[in-house]
């Protein structure tokens, strides 16, 4: 199946920060979304991508579909105490039958007031 | 408003009981998913329905169950096969199974006593 790494694993930062997270994957997806999970709650989509090269932005969040379809960014910039979480990336391949996304095991965010 | 709905939040059951986890959506999307989470780890599929009555086993199965009789409802039967089942589980809906943004319930945590 498909592998994805996510890193950093964790980040501890200072508010008004910013903040970089990367996905990469071994196979090339047509799709990547990022995801926001606070404790005990159900992951929140807050950017999806759909072309190599898309650049999108969400508030401070702007994330990127990277050029070779196998690596995507998350940006957060002036980072803030709600901005605390896990963030997830998730990937579809491209063509064939396979519909399952992929995701990453996150990035724990910890903001310092 | 629209979206997902998942009962109960919290739920304990005995070693040897099945336990059924509801998971009802009024986005009007065809397709249901069932994911779960456990500590550290991304998102594992359960099983996945694209229509009503056909669903497909994901990646881990095994001791788990589904029904979908109707396009809004997707239930999931945690059964006393299943040998590790105290998790974090996930619903999740989208248009179809090939394309478009995910969209989750807020999740069920089950604990085996």
């Amino acid at each position: 199946g498909q592998q994805l790494n996510q890193s950093p694993q964790s980040m501890f930062i200072q508010e008004g920060e910013d903040v970089s997270m990367n996905c990469t994957s071994s196979s090339i997806f047509n799709t990547w979304l990022w995801y926001k999970q606070e404790p005990g709650e159900g992951p929140v989509l807050l950017i999806a991508l759909y072309k190599a090269g898309e650049l999108t932005s969400n508030g401070r969040l702007t994330a990127q579909f990277g050029i070779t379809r196998k690596d995507s960014f998350l940006n957060i910039s002036a980072s803030i105490p709600s901005d605390v979480g896990i963030y997830f990336c998730a990937g579809r391949v491209s063509g064939g039958s396979n519909y399952k996304l992929t995701f990453g095991k996150g990035t724990l965010l910890t903001v310092n007031p | 408003d629209g979206g997902i709905t998942q009962s109960p939040k919290y739920l304990f059951r005995k070693e040897g009981q099945n336990v059924t986890l509801s998971c009802e959506q009024n986005l009007n999307h065809d397709a249901m998913y069932w994911y779960r989470q456990d500590p550290g780890q991304g998102l594992r599929l359960i099983y996945y329905s694209q229509i009503v009555n056909d669903f497909q086993k994901g990646d881990i199965a095994e001791g788990y169950s589904v029904s979908r009789e109707k396009k809004e409802s997707f239930p999931l039967t945690v059964t006393s096969a299943q040998k590790n089942p105290t998790a974090f589980y996930l619903c999740a809906s989208s248009t179809s199974g090939t394309t478009g943004e995910l969209f989750f319930g807020e999740g069920s945590r089950l604990t085996v006593l």
